[in-house]
């Protein structure tokens, strides 16, 4: 039962221009989302997060946004850079429940 | 600063071998955890701990033990390896969820193959 999902495995976006990630959820109980990046070879990286209080949080080229009704959050990046070619993971956790549970992840390959 | 340390890298283990992989932080985090990431199935929550002498299951326990001994080690044990345990393992750490959550930050990776 996959509570957070990717349904895209695999993305390509030219350099320059905006990439768009998405996320869904089922457990409405879910409060705190986060993204996360991860290069080859190495540990992912937190990119960005949005309380459920907030439908929008912006950090550079960096934004996410929430849409609680349709439980579907989604990662813009403009501009688009080759250094943004990595896979992404979006996360999820609940108020009291200390765990992070992630989706499948997203490859995004940024194209000269 | 070293964050989140694993040991080993590179581990090949032979069906039925046990091991242990290390995981060490040096934050005072009192939240640990171990991941393992698999083609389409993302990271998925082996074990997690609250603090020393806390541990709790995650998404898929089975065939894994972990202890808490000190804030600073969360190390995890192949009891009978598989092959279905070649995987990508990632220790976490982070402060507790409070309220809105919060961040995890994580080792490296320990690349796993069982033969």
């Amino acid at each position: 039962d996959q509570q957070v999902k990717q349904n895209s495995p695999s993305l390509s976006v030219q350099e320059g221009r905006i990439s768009i990630l998405n996320c869904d959820y089922t457990n409405s109980m879910f409060d705190y989302f986060l993204w996360y990046k991860k290069y080859p070879a190495e540990g992912p990286t937190f990119l960005i997060s949005i309380s459920s209080i907030k439908d929008k949080n912006e950090d550079g080229r960096f934004t996410v946004f929430l849409n609680k009704s349709a439980k579907h959050l989604s990662l813009h990046i403009v501009p688009s850079q080759p250094g943004d070619s990595a896979v992404y993971f979006c996360a999820a956790s609940s108020s009291g429940a200390q765990k992070l549970v992630f989706g499948q992840g997203t490859r995004l390959t940024i194209n000269p | 600063n070293a964050g989140v340390t694993q040991t080993p890298k590179f581990q090949v283990l032979k069906t039925g071998q046990s091991m242990t992989l290390q995981c060490a932080q040096d934050m005072n985090h009192e939240y640990m955890s171990w991941y393992r990431q698999d083609p389409g199935m993302g990271l998925r929550l082996i074990h997690y701990s609250v603090g020393a002498g806390i541990t709790d299951q995650g998404e898929v326990p089975n065939g894994y033990n972990v202890s808490r001994s000190t804030t600073e080690d969360f190390p995890l044990r192949l009891l009978s390896a598989a092959p279905s345990q070649t995987s990508v393992y990632f220790c976490a750490s982070s402060l507790l969820f409070q309220g809105t959550g919060n961040t995890i930050y994580f080792g490296e990776g320990s690349w796993l193959t069982v033969v």
